[in-house]
């Protein structure tokens, strides 16, 4: 079982939808979350930090459940510019990120 | 640019040469990530540093990877003998700090490819 699982997608959706992605992860001492967004695999860049309050940026919400070890983005209003792949990160403590395989948005006009 | 700097964005070697890849932290950061992407795979981490030393080697090959970050300079990956199965992306990153929750910070990557 890997560490941290996403869906690959792709997920096609159009302009102006919502989209959730799902995230769980295997190690239940995991300290810190992450999503990260990767454009055509160029380098990965921060979206947002995840924290067990749950916490939003913009058209972007993440939230956390500990108990199930999942973790959520969801993307509002969707934007031809959201169009990448989002990894779900865990940090283990120790400062090793964990990536999940990436889930693929492709927004269309 | 105070970002994470990489270099050389693309690299091509012969099996068998040596491969050297550099990275400087963000300006104030003192701690250096390497994570590699094989074609169609997720980012995998290798090694973890501070100045002048290795904290976590882990996820490094046991054999032909090296890594250094030394007093000065940047942080260098060294990959010697080089095989097909090194043609990557590798990618560094940096934090502040080590406090629980610390971002990274990913530079563009070097893109490897073996003859």
């Amino acid at each position: 079982r890997k560490e941290v699982e996403q869906d690959p997608g792709p997920f096609n959706v159009p302009e102006g939808a919502t989209v959730a992605f799902n995230c769980t992860y295997s190690n239940s001492a995991s300290q810190s979350f992450f999503w990260y967004r990767q454009d055509c695999r160029k380098e990965p860049k921060l979206l947002m930090s995840v924290y067990s309050s749950g916490n939003e940026d913009g058209r972007f919400t993440a939230q956390l459940n500990r108990a199930s070890q999942y973790i959520s983005l969801l993307i509002r209003d969707s934007k031809l510019s959201d169009s990448a792949t989002y990894l779900c990160v865990v940090d283990n403590a120790g400062n090793m990120l964990t990536f999940g395989g990436g889930t693929r948005l492709m927004v269309k006009p | 640019n105070a970002g994470v700097m990489q270099n050389p964005r693309h690299l091509v070697r012969r099996r068998g040469q040596e491969a050297r890849l550099r990275c400087s932290p963000m300006k104030g950061h003192s701690h250096v990530y390497w994570y590699r992407q094989l074609p169609e795979e997720g980012l995998k981490f290798m090694v973890y540093l501070q100045k002048e030393n290795i904290i976590d080697e882990s996820g490094m090959p046991k054999e032909r990877f090296s890594a250094e970050f030394p007093k000065e300079g940047p942080s260098i990956l060294r990959i010697q003998q080089v095989v097909r199965g090194d043609s990557a992306a590798y990618f560094c990153a940096s934090s502040a700090d080590s406090n629980r929750g610390q971002p990274q910070h990913f530079g563009d990557g070097t893109r490897l490819s073996i003859l």
